[in-house]
Protein backbone atom coordinates (compact mmCIF):
# COMPACT_ATOMS: atom_id res chain seq x y z
CA UNK A 1 0.00 0.00 0.00
CA UNK A 2 0.85 4.11 -0.13
CA UNK A 3 3.38 4.89 2.83
CA UNK A 4 5.48 7.97 3.80
CA UNK A 5 8.87 7.55 4.88
CA UNK A 6 10.60 10.79 6.31
CA UNK A 7 14.10 11.53 7.96
CA UNK A 8 13.93 10.56 11.76
CA UNK A 9 14.69 13.58 13.99
CA UNK A 10 15.34 15.36 16.30
CA UNK A 11 16.98 17.62 14.04
CA UNK A 12 18.70 20.64 15.98
CA UNK A 13 19.73 23.66 13.88
CA UNK A 14 21.18 26.90 14.99
CA UNK A 15 19.04 29.96 13.92
CA UNK A 16 19.79 31.19 10.35
CA UNK A 17 20.99 27.46 9.20
CA UNK A 18 20.00 25.66 6.26
CA UNK A 19 16.93 22.84 6.73
CA UNK A 20 16.49 20.11 4.93
CA UNK A 21 14.09 17.41 6.04
CA UNK A 22 13.99 13.98 3.54
CA UNK A 23 10.76 12.70 2.66
CA UNK A 24 9.92 10.20 0.36
CA UNK A 25 7.06 8.21 -0.15
CA UNK A 26 5.29 4.66 -2.22
CA UNK A 27 2.20 5.72 -4.12
CA UNK A 28 0.11 2.98 -6.42
CA UNK A 29 -1.07 6.24 -8.33
CA UNK A 30 -0.63 10.07 -8.43
CA UNK A 31 -1.14 11.53 -4.92
CA UNK A 32 -0.97 15.16 -3.73
CA UNK A 33 1.80 15.76 -1.21
CA UNK A 34 1.90 17.88 1.58
CA UNK A 35 3.87 19.23 4.43
CA UNK A 36 2.07 19.58 7.51
CA UNK A 37 3.54 21.53 11.00
CA UNK A 38 2.49 21.03 14.52
CA UNK A 39 3.61 23.59 17.12
CA UNK A 40 4.08 22.57 20.65
CA UNK A 41 0.61 21.63 22.47
CA UNK A 42 -1.43 22.56 19.18
CA UNK A 43 -3.00 20.63 16.22
CA UNK A 44 -1.50 20.60 12.73
CA UNK A 45 -1.64 23.21 10.06
CA UNK A 46 -1.24 22.59 6.48
CA UNK A 47 1.97 24.41 5.66
CA UNK A 48 2.64 23.65 1.55
CA UNK A 49 1.30 21.29 -0.90
CA UNK A 50 1.75 20.18 -4.69
CA UNK A 51 -0.38 18.36 -6.37
CA UNK A 52 1.66 16.93 -9.15
CA UNK A 53 5.07 16.43 -10.25
CA UNK A 54 7.21 19.16 -10.70
CA UNK A 55 4.82 21.43 -8.93
CA UNK A 56 6.62 23.28 -6.20
CA UNK A 57 5.40 24.18 -2.83
CA UNK A 58 5.92 27.19 -0.99
CA UNK A 59 5.21 29.10 2.39
CA UNK A 60 7.13 30.80 5.33
CA UNK A 61 10.08 30.67 3.01
CA UNK A 62 10.00 26.71 2.98
CA UNK A 63 9.67 25.29 -0.22
CA UNK A 64 9.51 21.87 -2.28
CA UNK A 65 8.91 20.10 -4.39
CA UNK A 66 6.87 17.22 -6.27
CA UNK A 67 9.99 14.89 -7.96
CA UNK A 68 8.18 11.68 -9.44
CA UNK A 69 11.54 9.94 -10.25
CA UNK A 70 13.05 9.71 -6.91
CA UNK A 71 9.02 9.78 -5.71
CA UNK A 72 10.33 12.39 -3.41
CA UNK A 73 9.12 15.57 -1.22
CA UNK A 74 11.68 17.29 0.55
CA UNK A 75 11.03 20.27 3.04
CA UNK A 76 13.52 22.86 2.36
CA UNK A 77 14.20 26.74 4.06
CA UNK A 78 17.39 28.55 3.49
CA UNK A 79 17.40 30.29 7.07
CA UNK A 80 15.35 28.61 9.95
CA UNK A 81 13.98 30.82 13.09
CA UNK A 82 13.40 29.81 16.62
CA UNK A 83 10.24 30.30 15.70
CA UNK A 84 10.08 27.14 13.33
CA UNK A 85 10.80 25.22 16.35
CA UNK A 86 7.88 22.67 14.99
CA UNK A 87 7.46 18.60 14.41
CA UNK A 88 7.06 18.39 10.48
CA UNK A 89 4.87 15.74 8.87
CA UNK A 90 4.86 14.66 5.34
CA UNK A 91 1.86 13.17 3.63
CA UNK A 92 -0.09 11.80 0.87
CA UNK A 93 -3.58 11.47 -0.31
CA UNK A 94 -5.67 11.54 -3.59
CA UNK A 95 -8.19 13.88 -4.33
CA UNK A 96 -11.74 12.12 -4.23
CA UNK A 97 -13.89 12.56 -6.49
CA UNK A 98 -15.60 15.83 -7.07
CA UNK A 99 -11.97 17.38 -5.88
CA UNK A 100 -12.03 17.67 -1.87
CA UNK A 101 -9.16 15.37 -0.21
CA UNK A 102 -8.99 11.98 0.21
CA UNK A 103 -7.49 10.14 3.67
CA UNK A 104 -4.00 11.35 4.56
CA UNK A 105 -1.55 9.20 4.98
CA UNK A 106 1.50 10.52 7.43
CA UNK A 107 5.32 10.06 7.84
CA UNK A 108 6.18 9.49 11.31
CA UNK A 109 7.18 13.40 11.45
CA UNK A 110 10.14 14.80 11.98
CA UNK A 111 11.00 17.04 15.36
CA UNK A 112 12.56 20.35 14.81
CA UNK A 113 14.40 22.46 17.38
CA UNK A 114 16.54 25.49 16.61
CA UNK A 115 18.72 27.63 18.92
CA UNK A 116 19.58 31.05 18.73
CA UNK B 1 -11.88 30.88 7.90
CA UNK B 2 -12.17 27.04 8.46
CA UNK B 3 -10.97 26.96 11.90
CA UNK B 4 -11.51 23.50 13.73
CA UNK B 5 -11.77 23.69 17.91
CA UNK B 6 -11.52 20.65 20.07
CA UNK B 7 -12.90 20.57 24.01
CA UNK B 8 -11.36 19.73 26.48
CA UNK B 9 -8.15 20.88 25.54
CA UNK B 10 -7.10 18.54 27.90
CA UNK B 11 -8.12 15.96 30.19
CA UNK B 12 -7.80 13.37 33.20
CA UNK B 13 -9.95 10.53 34.32
CA UNK B 14 -10.08 7.40 36.29
CA UNK B 15 -9.66 3.84 34.61
CA UNK B 16 -13.00 2.81 33.86
CA UNK B 17 -15.01 6.20 34.00
CA UNK B 18 -15.63 7.34 29.83
CA UNK B 19 -14.97 10.46 28.61
CA UNK B 20 -16.25 12.43 25.75
CA UNK B 21 -14.28 14.89 23.23
CA UNK B 22 -15.72 16.93 20.89
CA UNK B 23 -14.86 18.17 17.62
CA UNK B 24 -16.53 21.75 15.84
CA UNK B 25 -15.93 23.04 12.59
CA UNK B 26 -16.08 26.53 13.66
CA UNK B 27 -17.11 28.73 10.30
CA UNK B 28 -17.95 26.06 7.65
CA UNK B 29 -20.16 22.84 7.81
CA UNK B 30 -18.04 19.71 7.56
CA UNK B 31 -19.76 16.83 5.42
CA UNK B 32 -16.98 14.81 7.27
CA UNK B 33 -14.90 14.11 10.12
CA UNK B 34 -11.73 12.51 10.93
CA UNK B 35 -9.87 11.15 14.32
CA UNK B 36 -6.42 10.83 14.74
CA UNK B 37 -4.57 9.60 17.81
CA UNK B 38 -1.02 10.37 18.34
CA UNK B 39 1.16 8.38 20.53
CA UNK B 40 4.60 10.52 21.99
CA UNK B 41 7.30 10.59 19.19
CA UNK B 42 4.91 8.59 16.63
CA UNK B 43 2.38 10.10 13.48
CA UNK B 44 -1.09 10.46 13.64
CA UNK B 45 -3.04 6.85 13.31
CA UNK B 46 -6.51 7.81 11.75
CA UNK B 47 -8.73 5.77 13.87
CA UNK B 48 -12.07 6.90 11.83
CA UNK B 49 -13.84 8.67 9.42
CA UNK B 50 -17.41 9.86 9.98
CA UNK B 51 -19.73 11.68 7.54
CA UNK B 52 -22.61 13.34 8.54
CA UNK B 53 -25.70 11.69 9.83
CA UNK B 54 -24.19 8.12 9.12
CA UNK B 55 -22.41 5.35 11.12
CA UNK B 56 -18.38 6.51 11.35
CA UNK B 57 -16.02 3.87 9.70
CA UNK B 58 -13.35 2.47 11.58
CA UNK B 59 -10.03 1.49 10.33
CA UNK B 60 -8.71 -1.96 11.17
CA UNK B 61 -7.75 -2.23 14.41
CA UNK B 62 -9.56 -0.10 16.29
CA UNK B 63 -12.86 -0.95 18.63
CA UNK B 64 -15.83 0.36 17.66
CA UNK B 65 -17.42 -0.15 20.39
CA UNK B 66 -14.50 1.39 22.90
CA UNK B 67 -14.09 4.92 20.52
CA UNK B 68 -17.69 5.80 20.00
CA UNK B 69 -18.11 8.82 17.51
CA UNK B 70 -21.05 10.22 16.52
CA UNK B 71 -21.39 12.73 13.58
CA UNK B 72 -24.93 14.43 14.42
CA UNK B 73 -24.44 17.73 12.54
CA UNK B 74 -22.63 19.75 10.28
CA UNK B 75 -20.67 20.99 12.95
CA UNK B 76 -20.02 19.00 15.87
CA UNK B 77 -18.56 15.57 15.74
CA UNK B 78 -17.59 13.72 19.36
CA UNK B 79 -15.72 10.64 20.44
CA UNK B 80 -16.35 8.66 23.26
CA UNK B 81 -13.84 6.56 25.08
CA UNK B 82 -15.60 4.23 27.22
CA UNK B 83 -14.56 2.21 30.16
CA UNK B 84 -11.34 4.08 29.88
CA UNK B 85 -7.95 2.31 30.79
CA UNK B 86 -4.13 3.77 31.02
CA UNK B 87 -3.20 2.70 27.87
CA UNK B 88 -6.05 5.16 26.05
CA UNK B 89 -3.67 7.99 27.36
CA UNK B 90 -2.77 9.66 23.66
CA UNK B 91 -3.24 12.77 22.38
CA UNK B 92 -6.69 12.61 20.25
CA UNK B 93 -6.64 15.14 16.95
CA UNK B 94 -9.95 15.98 15.11
CA UNK B 95 -10.12 17.38 11.25
CA UNK B 96 -12.98 18.13 9.25
CA UNK B 97 -13.74 18.72 5.67
CA UNK B 98 -16.48 20.38 4.18
CA UNK B 99 -18.11 20.48 0.39
CA UNK B 100 -17.12 23.93 -0.54
CA UNK B 101 -14.31 24.33 -2.45
CA UNK B 102 -12.33 26.52 0.42
CA UNK B 103 -12.63 23.30 2.59
CA UNK B 104 -11.99 20.54 0.28
CA UNK B 105 -8.60 20.02 2.30
CA UNK B 106 -8.47 18.80 6.11
CA UNK B 107 -8.47 21.47 8.89
CA UNK B 108 -6.98 20.17 11.75
CA UNK B 109 -8.54 20.72 15.32
CA UNK B 110 -5.56 21.99 18.54
CA UNK B 111 -6.34 18.13 20.20
CA UNK B 112 -7.27 16.96 22.94
CA UNK B 113 -4.83 15.54 25.72
CA UNK B 114 -6.58 12.10 27.56
CA UNK B 115 -4.74 11.13 30.65
CA UNK B 116 -6.19 8.36 32.24
CA UNK B 117 -5.13 7.30 36.12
Amino acid sequence: GDSVTQMEGPVTLSEEACLTINCTYTATGYPSLFWYVQYPGEGLQLLLKATKADDKGSNKGFEATYRKETTSFHLEKGSVQVSDSAVYFCALSYMNYGGSQGNLIFGKGTKLSVKP
Amino acid sequence: GAVVSQHPSWVICKSGTSVKIECRSLDFQATTMFWYRQFPKQSLMLMATSNEGSKATYEQGVEKDKFLINHASLTLSTLTVTSAHPEDSSFYICSARGISRITYEQYFGPGTRLTVT
